[in-house]
């Protein structure tokens, strides 16, 4: 069975700083990992995914994530966020052969000015 | 191309009635997904369906089911109505199932 913990449920930043939301996994099988963000009143949309290859995912909006096997985690950094990140950011591990991701509870990036 | 698209975005339902929520796929998606969303338990996994069969199944009871038609557009539906049934319902679809999924906004489901 797979599990994503992130571990904030809540991350509060002024704008212009960086930020890290962090998210480990446990499964035993090879996995693909997703980040998601849902704005409000909003379904969820891939910010990014790591599928195979470079350990190190870039999104069009600046964000990146790192796989880190040995620490199974895939941690989501930018370097300097806006008001307009603010939002709630979902990771997911999907493999083993299944078609269905899982999500974990999400975290809440908070941007002030 | 147009996105995933729910109907109805809102709906109040009382306890013990039943409830019918709508998703259209992505055009040439045959998997659609379904997923419950509240603050206390996050995104739960419900059914999956892939060319009219339900390929997965969450844990959920049986007062929840759905089903999928030939053109891949999905129903889902709860009867028996409970408060605890209050949440956001998203669909999401994808080509097979197994790559990236395409959420729709939701249908916000409050139950009186």
């Amino acid at each position: 069975a797979q599990s994503v913990t992130q571990l904030d449920s809540q991350v509060p930043v002024f704008e212009e700083a960086p930020v890290e939301l962090r998210c480990n996994y446990s499964s035993s099988v090879s996995v693909y990992l997703f980040w998601y963000v849902q704005y409000p009143n909003q379904g969820l949309q891939l910010l990014l995914k790591y599928l195979s290859g470079s350990t190190l995912v870039e999104s069009i909006n600046g964000f990146e994530a790192e796989f880190n096997k040995s620490q199974t985690s895939f941690h989501l950094r930018k370097p300097s966020v806006h008001i307009s990140d603010t939002a709630e950011y979902f990771c997911a591990v999907q493999g083993g052969g299944s078609y269905i991701p899982t999500f974990g509870r999400g975290t809440s990036l908070i941007v002030h000015p | 191309k147009a996105g995933v698209t729910q109907t109805p975005r809102y709906l109040i339902k009382t306890r013990g009635q039943q409830v019918t929520l709508s998703c259209s796929p992505i055009s040439g998606h045959r998997s659609v997904s379904w997923y419950q969303q509240t603050p206390g338990q996050g995104l739960q996994f419900l059914f999956e369906y892939f060319s009219e069969t339900q390929r997965n199944k969450g844990n959920f009871p049986g007062r929840f089911s759905g089903r999928q038609f030939s053109n891949s557009r999905s129903e889902m539906n709860v009867s028996t109505l409970e408060l605890g049934d209050s949440a956001l319902y998203l669909c999401a679809s994808s080509l097979a199932g197994g790559d990236e999924q395409f959420f729709g906004p939701g249908t916000r489901l409050t139950v009186l």
